[in-house]
């Protein structure tokens, strides 16, 4: 059975930093594009980044790019998310997504950006 | 994103037919339609629709994916209590080099 399970999220100073994992199993981790997905409270889904199947492509949202870098390990079928210079707006669960298409979700990690 | 629209809201009866609709533009929906996304409240959302239009199993044939140039549809027929929830379209932009979602459309089932 596909897992995804977020790890990392928690309060946040304004300006601070953290960093999000997502530890996957239950299938081929190292053969799928993998994605980072937020929902602010009572908000729709917003995509923020992927990352290719070996880690040698990504894209990444207009408003994340330059402060959110995403990155993979294979060998230990884990995904991460580095979240710097975090804002109010950036309040959110954060989802970790296998693709194509978003087939498969973990149950996200809140994080509260808040002084 | 702003050049996503999905109405808000949509409502209709119990064994009625909805049909939700996501307009894009040629980078997105436009051109390879859009992969469309289930969520209940307080739960992640559960893929209804691949990118290509194929359905994941466990599915139900009650829905089915559609397109018309830059507006795909989501047609769910037979609506039952547990269709009502809020549904999300997602095309990849290729100009953009991002996928993007819709604001979401929450239905409800009267």
């Amino acid at each position: 059975e596909v897992e995804l399970v977020e790890s990392g999220g928690g309060l946040v100073q304004p300006g601070g930093s953290l960093r999000l994992s997502c530890a996957a199993s239950g299938f081929g981790f190292s053969g799928h594009w993998m994605s980072w997905v937020r929902q602010a409270p009572g908000k729709g889904l917003e995509w923020l980044a992927n990352i290719k199947q070996d880690g040698s492509a990504t894209n990444y949202m207009g408003s994340v790019k330059g402060r959110f870098t995403i990155s993979r390990d294979n060998t230990k079928k884990s995904l991460y998310l580095q979240m710097n210079n975090l804002r109010a707006e950036d309040t959110a669960v954060y989802f970790c997504v296998r693709m194509p298409s978003f087939d498969h979700w973990g149950q996200g990690t809140l994080v509260t950006v808040s002084s | 994103h702003a050049g996503l629209t999905q109405p808000p809201s949509v409502s209709k009866g119990l064994r009625q037919t909805a049909t939700l609709a996501c307009t894009g533009d040629s980078n997105n929906v436009g051109d390879q339609g859009a992969a469309w996304l289930q969520q209940h409240q307080g739960h992640p959302p559960k893929l209804l629709f691949y990118l290509n239009g194929s359905r994941p199993s466990g599915i139900s044939e009650r829905f089915s994916p559609s397109r018309s140039g830059n507006t795909a549809f989501l047609t769910i027929t037979a609506l039952q209590p547990e269709d009502e929830a809020s549904y999300y379209c997602s095309p990849w932009d290729k100009k953009l080099n991002a996928w993007l979602f819709g604001g979401g459309t929450k239905l409800t089932v009267l």
